[in-house]
């Protein structure tokens, strides 16, 4: 079936380290991907998206390309910052039908 | 951006009893809205979708008749935990579907926090 796989945290990281978040989909076609961020205290908020192979979707520094070749939507940012600690989702499918990976608990250490 | 309200933000009831959420979407109208339900370090699991004015869409394995959804306006679904039981205890949260021509998008409410005892 339909299912997202990301890595499991919690991922601990020094302000200005690089960041990578795994996510991978397994998919019939060809699904528009997303990543989600949660706030403490927050509901979960579209952060990017792609809606095609070889898509890159970008947003405040981060980064994440629909990989195809590798049914892959890994998130990046090159320098994280305090203010980045949250909860990462990765997600497929449409706005109609979200599928999530079960999250990725970031704290970023001043 | 659009804004989803959840109330209330954390309950905690006897067992037996039934608990109301409401999920409202604060500036925008939402013909449809979305519950899902989320276990610690799981992912969200979508449990229904409402519609307004009809009857909500439960996915396979959701009791209907245990997790009611009434969707009587544009801004306001509600999700009623019937008889609940410590299994029942989760966090759930609702999303509205913001739609504008080829543009939609869901947006999250804060979550709330059900503990049966």
């Amino acid at each position: 079936g339909n299912s997202v796989t990301q890595m499991e945290g919690p991922v601990t990281l020094s302000e200005e380290a690089f960041l990578t978040i795994n996510c991978t989909y397994t998919a019939t076609g060809y699904p528009s991907l997303f990543w989600y961020v949660q706030y403490p205290g927050e509901g979960l908020q579209l952060l990017l998206k792609a809606t095609k192979a070889d898509d890159k979707g970008s947003n405040k520094g981060f980064e994440a390309t629909y990989r195809k070749e590798t049914t892959s939507f890994h998130l990046e940012k090159g320098s994280v910052q305090v203010s980045d600690s949250a909860v990462y989702f990765c997600a497929r499918g449409s706005q109609g039908n979200l599928i999530f990976g079960k999250g990725t608990k970031l704290s970023v250490k001043p | 951006g659009a804004v989803v309200s959840q109330h209330p933000s954390w309950v905690i009831c006897k067992s037996g009893t039934s608990v109301k959420i409401e999920c409202r979407s604060l500036d925008f109208q939402a013909t449809t809205m979305f519950w899902y339900r989320q276990f610690p370090k799981q992912s969200l699991m979508l449990m229904a979708t409402s519609n307004e004015g009809s009857k909500a869409t439960y996915e396979q394995g959701v009791e209907k008749d245990k997790f009611l959804i009434n969707h009587a306006s544009l801004t306001l679904s509600t999700l009623t935990v019937t008889s609940a039981h410590p299994e029942d205890s989760s966090f759930y949260i609702c999303s509205a579907l913001l739609t504008s021509g080829a543009y939609n998008e869901q947006f999250f409410g804060p979550g709330t926090r059900l503990t049966v005892l």
